[in-house]
């Protein structure tokens, strides 16, 4: 049972690029959430996706928008790269009606902005 | 969503046991505590959970205070491979499909 897999792992963009993640849930789970973390601090909530809608997000900019497609796989979209935008992203799946907390991460991507 | 207080950092000795707390003085009746770990270049991991009664499972105990504003992550005998930082977030059942992440405590296992 393949576990929640990110792509690329590594990535360099210039400022003013733009730049698509991706990410495949854990089998089975219907929600995706986006996570943004820099060096040294915890990951920050972006945006969660259900039913092919976003649900909730965090205090990030529009330069950052999402898709979830039917087959539950997610993509986080950034545009306008700024330097800050460095940092590792992370993907989280889970299956909402559960409601354990329990929530599945990825690797992460991780983004070099320069 | 109640806020929690963790100490940014902790050092235990291999095979003791970790004691990891975390503060949730204004947490709500309806709102769990839930705890995480990451380990370096990881994605984080669920622990445990638990709303009033302490909880044990495979990785760890979870003590909460009768008054429910503190609890305390319990790894009873650390390995380095424990080596990580620990996170403690407050939620009620209809969010926690998405975790609010602080900085955590960086737990240090030493040989």
């Amino acid at each position: 049972d393949a576990g929640v897999t990110q792509s690329p792992t590594h990535l360099i963009k210039t400022r003013g690029q733009q730049v698509t993640l991706r990410c495949s849930p854990k089998s089975g789970h219907d929600t995706v959430s986006w996570y943004q973390q820099a060096l040294g601090q915890g990951p920050q909530f972006i945006f969660q996706y259900y039913e092919e809608e976003e649900r909730q997000r965090g205090n990030f900019p529009d330069r950052f928008s999402g898709h979830q497609f039917p087959n539950y796989s997610s993509e986080l979209n950034v545009n306008a790269l700024l330097l800050g935008d460095s940092a590792l992203y992370l993907c989280a799946s889970s299956l909402k009606a559960e409601r354990t907390g329990e929530l599945f991460f990825g690797e992460g991507s991780r983004l070099t902005v320069l | 969503d109640a806020k929690t207080t963790q100490p940014p950092s902790m050092d235990c000795a291999e095979g003791r046991a970790a004691n990891l707390p975390c503060n949730h003085s204004t947490i709500s009746g309806n709102e769990y505590v839930y705890w995480y770990r990451q380990i370096h270049s990881q994605g984080p991991q669920y622990i445990i959970h638990g709303l009033k009664n302490n909880e044990t499972n495979e990785m760890a105990s979870l003590i909460i205070t009768e008054d429910r504003k503190s609890s305390t992550l319990i790894l009873p005998h650390a390995t380095l491979r424990d080596t990580a930082v620990y996170y403690c977030i407050v939620r009620t059942m209809y969010n926690n499909n998405d975790m609010r992440f602080g900085a955590g405590t960086r737990l240090t296992v030493k040989p």
